[in-house]
This record gives structure tokens, C-alpha cells and sequence, in this order.
């Protein structure tokens, strides 16, 4: 039973194309996440969801858009994908807040050609 | 910014030896956690440590905490070949977002 999954696991596709990543939590977490992983695998936190609302929001170009349509999901959809947009990107999900252990899925990774 | 530094970036030991990674930040914290990740698959808690907490034991993990120093360590004691992995921490600011912020990560090879 996998407690956060993320589809695709991988995503190949060419700069200028709009694509999705899904996520899903089955633990009855109030919190999710999305981070990107570079290269380097430096992680950072694009934005984060609070039972539905959205509580983070860092400097991420607003192709970039999350929805959340309930506490279990977190969608993330990109507009118009440039080569630097190529990096795994994690789901995760917590219960009460950002500064609680959190959870992640296996990532998706993305390359943009 | 508050990102976190792990010491030293790449680890190699023999099975069964014990590995012992840093990790420094720079502004008060109210907790520090640890991450590890297998190659290929997302992050994993391990153990989260409290400001006014100074060392925190998991099974064959250790963790310490300074403050006065802004520094943590991880022990991994008579590791195993499953052990191979990156280590990260992550901490979140005494009065910043509900968020976290990761470390640069070490990397952990043992060698059977």
C-alpha cells in the first residue's frame, strides 16, 4: 500500500508543451508538498497545501500551478516547459503542518528535450 | 538563507565500520530532522530531534544536536550495505514558515 504515489514516474516531452504530475496521499494527512530536486540533489519546496489552501508559495514562475481538489490530492500542472524545468519532483504530505516528518512519494522525473 | 550543509558531501566505509555525518545551519530552529534517500526513490524520515533535545537514539541511528554550535550529527553504528544511501537534514526556523529546508546531502557508500 503505497502511502504517497506520484504519476508518471517519468515524463519526457519537448520545451513548450504543458504537462501534469499527480499525487495522492492515503495516510489522512492535512498537509502536501511539492519540491523540486536538481541535478545536484539540492531539494527545495515549491509549494505546500493546508486542507486544501494554499500556505507556500515560494519563488516558483507561475507556470508552474498547483490545485488541490481535496486533502488527498495535490496536482501540479506546468505551462510552456523550458529546459530548466528538467529535475525530479516529489510529493510529499505531513500531518499538522510544515515541521512535521513528511512523507514523500518516488518523485517524477522530468525531462524536457 | 537557511539551508543546511551536510559534511562531508561523499562517505565511503567498510561494512560493518560506523559513519558519522555533520550537518550545520545558520538560524535558530525549532527542530532538525533527518532524511535518507535510496538511489532513485524519494525521502525517507528517520528521526526528528527538538531544539532543547541534545542527542535522540533510533535503533543503530544517533543523532546529536548543538545549538550553541548550530550543528547536528548522524551516527549510523555497524553499518550494512543497506545503509548506502544520501543523508540529508532538514531543519525549520524558530519563526519562518511551516516549512522545511534541506541540507545538501551526504553521500553514503558502504562497501561489502
Amino acid at each position: 500500500d503505497t502511502a504517497v504515489s506520484q504519476t508518471p514516474k517519468y515524463l519526457v516531452t519537448q520545451m513548450g508543451n504543458d504537462k501534469s504530475i499527480k499525487c495522492e496521499q492515503n495516510l489522512g494527512h492535512d498537509t502536501m508538498y511539492w519540491y523540486k530536486q536538481d541535478s545536484k540533489k539540492f531539494l527545495k519546496i515549491m509549494f505546500s497545501y493546508n486542507n486544501k489552501e494554499l500556505i507556500i508559495n515560494e519563488t516558483v514562475p507561475n507556470r508552474f500551478s498547483p490545485k488541490s481538489p481535496d486533502k488527498a490530492h495535490l496536482n501540479l500542472h506546468i505551462n510552456s516547459l523550458e529546459l530548466g524545468d528538467s529535475a525530479v519532483y516529489f510529493c510529499a504530505s505531513s500531518q499538522g503542518g510544515g515541521k512535521q516528518p513528511q512523507h514523500f512519494g518516488d518523485g517524477t522525473r522530468l525531462s524536457i528535450l | 538563507s537557511q539551508q543546511g550543509e551536510e559534511d562531508p558531501q561523499a562517505l565511503s566505509i567498510q561494512e560493518g565500520e560506523n559513519a558519522t555525518m555533520n550537518c550545520s545551519y545558520k538560524t535558530s530552529i525549532n527542530n532538525l530532522q533527518w532524511y535518507r534517500q535510496n538511489s532513485g526513490r524519494g525521502l525517507v524520515h528517520l528521526i526528528l530531534i527538538r531544539s532543547n533535545e541534545r542527542e535522540k537514539h533510533s535503533g543503530r541511528l544517533r543523532v546529536t544536536l548543538d545549538t550553541s554550535k548550530k550543528s547536528s550529527s548522524l551516527l549510523i553504528t555497524a553499518s550494512r550495505a543497506a545503509d548506502t544511501a544520501s543523508y540529508f537534514c532538514a531543519t525549520d526556523w524558530n519563526f519562518g514558515n511551516e516549512k522545511l529546508t534541506f541540507g545538501t546531502g551526504t553521500r553514503l557508500t558502504i562497501i561489502p
